[in-house]
């Protein structure tokens, strides 16, 4: 069975630092991996997707690596503005059409103005 | 991208209620929606994927016959909490798919009293 940790759980910062949030998925056997932003009380806003066969996604001040032979990926988040401030959940594509997500419970991020 | 919608956003009922969920896609067709339930503080977790005009598929632990799911058509989905119970009260997402990528709805926030 699946399952995704994320770390830290809880991260603040001040603006304008640059941060790193990390994905671990303990099958390594992956169709996709996507990140993605829940503010609160709201749905999922896709943020990156990164196939199996990729190594990293970029957006904007937004880069997603994935080493898919160690389960993990790390979200990359350069000059964080206060708005960013959200949780970051991860999310692990396996099974037959990548359709069955597994997720992370997410990072709660904070950037101090 | 694609929206989709979630009707209500939030639904405050009785113990022993049956509360009602809909899920829309608005401008695509989605033969295959999702629903996933979030707890405070923890991850997204897949409840049911609902295939268009056949019966739902539950995940093991989800009873079947008190997460009744519906999906007459190609753009809605509906996900029926019969005689719910405090131990209800969550966060219900519901998601659906083109070629691309799952797309999230807002959420519904059921609590029930």
């Amino acid at each position: 069975k699946q399952e995704v940790t994320q770390i830290p759980a809880a991260l603040s910062v001040p603006e304008g630092e640059n941060l790193v949030l990390n994905c671990s998925f303990t099958d390594s056997a992956i169709y996709n991996l996507q990140w993605f932003r829940q503010d609160p009380g709201k749905g999922l806003t896709s943020l990156l997707l990164i196939q199996s066969s990729q190594r990293e996604q970029t957006s904007g001040r937004l880069n997603a690596s994935l080493d898919k032979s160690s389960g993990r990926s790390t979200l990359y988040i350069a000059a964080s503005q206060p708005g960013d401030s959200a949780t970051y959940l991860c999310a692990v594509g396996s099974g037959a059409g990548s359709y069955q997500l597994t997720f992370g419970k997410g990072t709660k991020l904070s950037v101090i103005p | 991208g694609a929206v989709v919608s979630q009707h209500p956003s939030r639904v405050i009922c009785k113990s022993g209620t049956s509360v009602k969920i809909e899920c829309r896609s608005l401008d695509f067709q989605a033969t295959t929606m999702f629903w996933y339930r979030q707890f405070p503080k923890q991850s997204l977790m897949l409840m049911a994927t609902s295939n268009e005009g056949s019966k739902a598929t539950y995940e093991q632990g989800v009873e079947k016959d008190k997460f009744l799911i519906n999906h007459a058509s190609l753009t809605l989905s509906t996900l029926t909490v019969t005689s719910a119970h405090p131990e209800d009260s969550s966060f219900y997402i519901c998601s659906s798919r083109d070629n691309a990528a799952q797309y999230f709805g807002p959420g519904t926030r059921l609590l029930v009293l």
